[in-house]
């Protein structure tokens, strides 16, 4: 079955380590998403690659990295310098890359990571 | 920009109505609405492109005034299953650059 996949489930970071956050699609989209979600703060933008070998920044992307060597891989990295990593982080894929407008998001099942 | 939800949340009997708002400041392509429930991912419930259009998933519907930068939901007939927090995601300016409010936490009881 087509879909994407998320690991782990669960993460802790110990201080002043880095964390990658894994996220693998086989559903041919082009287009890749990271958010992260506090509660009740929905959903915020930290990064999003629309091709291979391109990716932008969101709203909040300071203190995390992104690479996008393949087209079915997005992975997200939480680097020492975010201060508050703690959060539900989602990924999510889409259809269309530069012309993606009308076409809806698939979402990963998440990753908690916490901090120890 | 977050685009803007209300109300964050509200209460419903089952067969209730109910509407929610979402607003952006900014000129919009287009509107989805996302349905979570605790613990799970984001469920798709439907794109909006073009001003003025509406559109409908079973007892859900929803309408999109590209002028006034608007989107609203409407539950109509309210079941158990509609409980969940409801996300409205605007697309405009920077293509892909699609961002979620802040979430409408719907609770349907019986």
């Amino acid at each position: 079955d087509g879909g994407i996949t998320q690991s782990p489930k669960y993460l802790f970071r110990k201080e002043g380590q880095n964390v990658t956050l894994s996220c693998e699609q086989n559903l041919n989209h082009d287009a890749m998403y990271w958010y992260r979600q506090d509660p009740g703060q929905g959903l915020r933008l930290i990064y999003y690659s629309q091709i291979v070998n391109d990716f932008q920044k969101g709203d909040i992307a300071e203190g995390y990295s992104v690479s996008r060597e393949k087209k079915e891989s997005f992975p997200l990295t939480v680097t020492s310098a975010q201060k508050n990593p703690t959060a539900f982080y989602l990924c999510a894929s889409r259809r269309g890359g530069l012309t993606a407008t009308n076409e809806k998001l698939f979402f990963g099942s998440g990753t908690q990571l916490s901090v120890l | 920009q977050q685009p803007v939800q209300s109300p964050q949340a509200v209460i419903l009997r089952e067969g209730e109505d109910a509407v929610i708002n979402c607003s952006s400041s900014k000129a919009l392509y287009s509107v989805h609405w996302y349905r979570q429930k605790h613990g799970e991912a984001p469920v798709f419930l439907m794109i909006l492109l073009k001003g003025g259009e509406q559109k409908g998933h079973e007892k859900i519907s929803a309408s999109f005034n590209e002028k006034k930068q608007q989107s609203s939901l409407y539950l109509t007939a309210s079941q158990l299953s509609y409980s969940g927090t409801y996300f409205c995601g605007t697309e405009g300016g920077s293509q892909g650059n699609l961002i979620f409010g802040k979430g409408t936490k719907l609770s349907v009881k019986p």
